[in-house]
């Protein structure tokens, strides 16, 4: 079955701090992946995707994420973390075609020290 | 630039009741997407539309779930003789395009309590 993994279920970084979420899929092919944030009272929002090409992908607010086939991985990375970027992190994928939905993982929780 | 809304934004219930929740997507999305995300999981795709055609409903959908897009424009979801596990954030999402890895542009949500 396809599926999405997020390890971590909780991280705290200090702020400053570098950060890297972890993300595994589970799929027959390669899907598009996606990584979300929602923050409290707020919808989800796009941080960044990959479609194919360039394995690093750039999103807003500074985030970026790898790509990495033979570890079916697209982890998310920030070199500094701001106190603002406390929130809860998904990532998602799909097979797009005649696929019509979003697969998530279960979220993974930042928290930063200040 | 208004984003995609969703009324009511809390809805507390007696079981056994209906509730029906409303979404407004953003002008022109012709996609647009219902999910339901419990505490400590990750939102889980319960139907999605095409313009005014639904075109996938998933297995969590039960029979007591029914959505609409009467007109292309905003849909609603109504859940008949709501259960305590109906408990959930509901979502709606909408995008542009004809296939699921566009952009979905996701509403505040609609918390649904059943007492």
């Amino acid at each position: 079955a396809q599926s999405v993994t997020q390890p971590d279920i909780h991280i705290t970084v200090s702020e400053g701090a570098s950060l890297e979420l972890r993300c595994n899929y589970s799929y027959g092919a390669t899907p598009y992946l996606f990584w979300y944030v929602q923050s409290p009272g707020q919808g989800l929002q796009l941080l960044l995707k990959y479609f194919s090409g360039d394995t690093l992908v750039q999103g807003i607010k500074g985030f970026e994420a790898e790509f990495k086939r033979s570890q079916s991985s697209f982890n998310l990375r920030k070199p500094s973390v701001h106190w603002s970027d406390a929130a809860e992190y998904f990532c998602a994928a799909t097979l797009g075609g005649s696929q019509g939905n979003l697969i998530f993982g279960k979220g993974t929780k930042l928290s930063v020290k200040p | 630039d208004t984003g995609v809304s969703q009324n009511p934004r809390h809805k507390i219930t007696k079981r056994g009741q209906n509730v029906t929740f409303r979404c407004d997507p953003i002008s022109e999305h012709n996609r647009l997407y219902w999910y339901r995300q419990t505490l400590g999981q990750g939102p889980e795709f319960l139907t999605y539309f095409q313009n005014e055609a639904q075109l996938e409903k998933s297995r969590l959908l039960s029979d007591r779930f029914s959505a609409e897009r009467p007109k292309g424009s905003f849909s609603t979801l109504e859940i008949q003789r709501t259960e305590q596990g109906d408990s959930a954030m509901y979502l709606c999402a909408s995008s542009l395009g004809w296939t699921s890895y566009n952009e979905q542009f996701f509403g505040p949500g609609t918390r649904l309590t059943v007492l």
